[in-house]
């Protein structure tokens, strides 16, 4: 089945602990892309990648950090987490021909920082 | 600046009645444009999207939404609300030339009243 999966799904964590969401996709795509939701505000995109070693800060890239060293992982890293880093986060993958084209989402990470 | 407008964080209807979420954006070039539904405790699900070829567009679950260039418009619209339709709907827009970042508007939920 296609699909971009996200771990772990909730995570409960405090001030500082460096922490790593994966985000892996089976379709080969070559873009993929991280966006936080928070209520009132939509969907903000934090950092996007258009193939392996190739990334791209989104309107919101302060505090987190990505590396796309193999084509369907894309991992969000939090090195000092804070709490209003707390939020849904979503990962997500396009095809490798245009990534204007649909963009496939997970199923979303809920992350809270005390 | 570009971006994507959702005008009306909440609208409720009756079912049966016909839902008109809206949307307008702003940017220098003929966007890329998209509406997501998002389900209760669930990532994103892509409704339709707009990519230059008819201006009026169909997607799932009966939902249409038409590119009008003079009113900077893309809204979403559905002869008759089901019970099924309540969720949260985004707007999102690939703006600017050569854009590859998706940007979303701050979504809008729809209630759905028996």
């Amino acid at each position: 089945e296609a699909q971009v999966t996200q771990n772990p799904r909730y995570l409960i964590t405090v001030t500082g602990k460096k922490l790593t969401v994966t985000c892996s996709q089976n379709m080969n795509h070559e873009y993929m892309s991280w966006y936080r939701q928070d209520p009132g505000l939509g969907l903000r995109q934090i950092y996007y990648s258009m193939n392996v070693e190739v990334t791209d800060k989104g309107d919101v890239p302060e505090g987190y950090k990505v590396s796309r060293k193999e084509k369907r992982n894309f991992p969000l890293i939090l090195e000092s987490p804070s709490p209003n880093q707390t939020s849904l986060y979503f990962c997500a993958s396009s095809s490798n021909r245009d990534p204007r084209n649909t963009q496939y989402f997970g199923p979303g990470t809920r992350l809270t920082v005390l | 600046a570009q971006s994507v407008t959702q005008l009306g964080s909440h609208v409720s209807v009756s079912e049966g009645a016909l839902v008109l979420l809206r949307c307008n954006y702003s940017s220098s070039v003929p966007p890329y444009l998209f509406w997501y539904v998002q389900y209760p405790n669930q990532g994103l699900q892509l409704l339709l999207k707009y990519t230059s070829a008819a201006t009026l567009v169909k997607g799932i679950n009966g939902f249409e939404a038409e590119f009008k260039k003079s009113e900077t418009s893309f809204h979403l619209t559905k002869p008759s609300a089901h019970m099924s339709d309540a969720a949260e709907y985004f707007c999102a827009a690939f703006l600017g030339a050569g854009s590859y970042q998706l940007t979303f508007g701050k979504g809008t939920k729809l209630s759905v009243i028996p």
